[in-house]
Formats: structure tokens, sequence, C-alpha cells
């Protein structure tokens, strides 16, 4: 159980063009999901919050008029890069959190990640 | 700012030897320390750690934290080839941001571990 899938798995678009990348939780419920960016050989990044029906929160640095996050229901959070370009070229992974719990680790689940180039 | 730096950012060694990988933490609001293992897709989670001196033990792996010293160990007993991967230590944190509290994970940069045959 606690399955977290991500798609497309990998995408290649061409500089402007907007890719929207989806993560559900397959078997429970997730109030909140978060987004990470990872660069080859570095760590994850952790680019906003997402929690159902509110707005998501953003780090420091992340534009959000660029990289658009929706969580419309408890199991799909989606992640829209805006007018793409090639320095967001990058894999992106997302977390769910199963709803009711507090702490992460056991109860936050990681997606398969979406490798973007663009090109 | 919240940072966690972890050491070394490479190892490499043969198989059968024992690797310790290093986790420092300088952050507010702590709230866990969390150590995964990723190969080349999604972290796979690996310990969580909140109490100081307790250790936690899987198999060949085992972990400790130290929240007077601010840090955790992640030990690697008789490794194999099938352990090399990216090691990454993460501290859950409750963050503050305009009003609302949210806790969020913070990761060190990872050490990439390369076990030889």
């Amino acid at each position: 159980g606690a399955v977290v899938s991500q798609h497309p798995s990998w995408v290649i678009c061409k500089s402007g063009t907007s890719v929207k990348i989806e993560c559900r939780s397959l078997d429970f419920q997730a109030t909140t999901m978060f987004w990470y960016r990872q660069f080859p050989k570095q760590s994850l990044m952790l680019m906003a919050t997402s929690n159902e029906g509110s707005k998501a929160t953003y780090e420091q640095g992340v534009e959000k008029d660029k990289f658009l996050i929706n969580h419309a229901s408890l199991t799909l959070s989606t992640l829209t890069v805006t007018s793409a370009h090639p320095e967001d070229s990058s894999f992106y992974i997302c977390s769910a959190r199963l709803a009711g719990t507090s702490p992460p680790g056991e109860t936050q689940y990681f997606g398969p990640g979406t490798r973007l180039l663009v090109l | 700012e919240d940072k966690v730096v972890q050491s070394p950012l490479s190892l490499v060694v043969h198989e059968g030897d024992t690797v310790t990988l290093n986790c420092s933490y300088e952050v507010t609001n702590f709230r866990s320390l969390l150590w995964y293992k990723q190969e080349k897709k999604a972290p796979t989670f690996l310990f969580m750690l909140t109490s100081s001196g307790i250790e936690k033990k899987s198999g060949r792996l085992s972990s400790i934290l130290d929240k007077k010293e601010l840090f955790s160990i992640l030990n690697i007993t008789a490794t194999q080839t099938g352990d090399s991967a990216i090691y990454l230590c993460a501290v859950h944190l409750l963050h503050n941001a305009g009003g609302t509290s949210y806790g969020k994970l913070t990761f060190g940069q990872g050490t990439i571990l390369t076990v030889h045959p």
C-alpha cells in the first residue's frame, strides 16, 4: 500500500511551452503533497507545499507564477511549469503525506519522479 | 537559515567494508531526522529518529541521533554492491510563514556511496 505515482515519468519539450506533471496517491488520501526539484548529483530542494483545497506555500526563491500548483482533490496534485526554459530541466519529485498524520517518515511517500528536459 | 550538511559527499569502498555517513544540522523547530536511500528514482525511507542516543537498526544498517551535538550517523556494515546509492539525510522541522505553521523536510546534499565488488 501507500503508492504515489507521477505522470509522465519523463518529458522533452521545446523552450517556451508549458508542461504539466501529475502526482497521485493511489491507495490513500493525502491532504498535503510536496514538490521537490533535484539537479544531477544534488539533493532534493523543496519547491512548495500543497494542501488540498487551498493555495500552495512556495519556498523562498521559487516563482509561484512559473510553477503553478493545483491540489484539487485528496489524491491529485499537479505542477505546471509555464514557459519552460532549458534551466528548468531537472528531476521533479512529489511526495504525499497520509491524511491525519503529522510527522513525515513512514507517513510521507515519494513518487518515482519526472525527468524534464527543455530544449 | 536552516541547514543540513552531509559528509562525505562521496565515498568509494569495497564489498565487506563498513561505512559511516554523517549528517549535521542547524535548524529551528526540529521535529525529527530521517535517512533515505535513493537509487535511480525516488528516495526510499530508511529511518526516522526523534530521540537522542537510541539506535535504530535494520539488518546491516543502523542509525543514531545526538540532539545535543546536532548530528546523526548512518552505519552500513559488510557493504554489498546493492548498497551503492545516494544516501539522503533530511530534517523535519516546523516552519512558520505568514502566520501559518507547517512541517517540511530540509534535505542535506547527500552522500554518493559506491561499493565495488
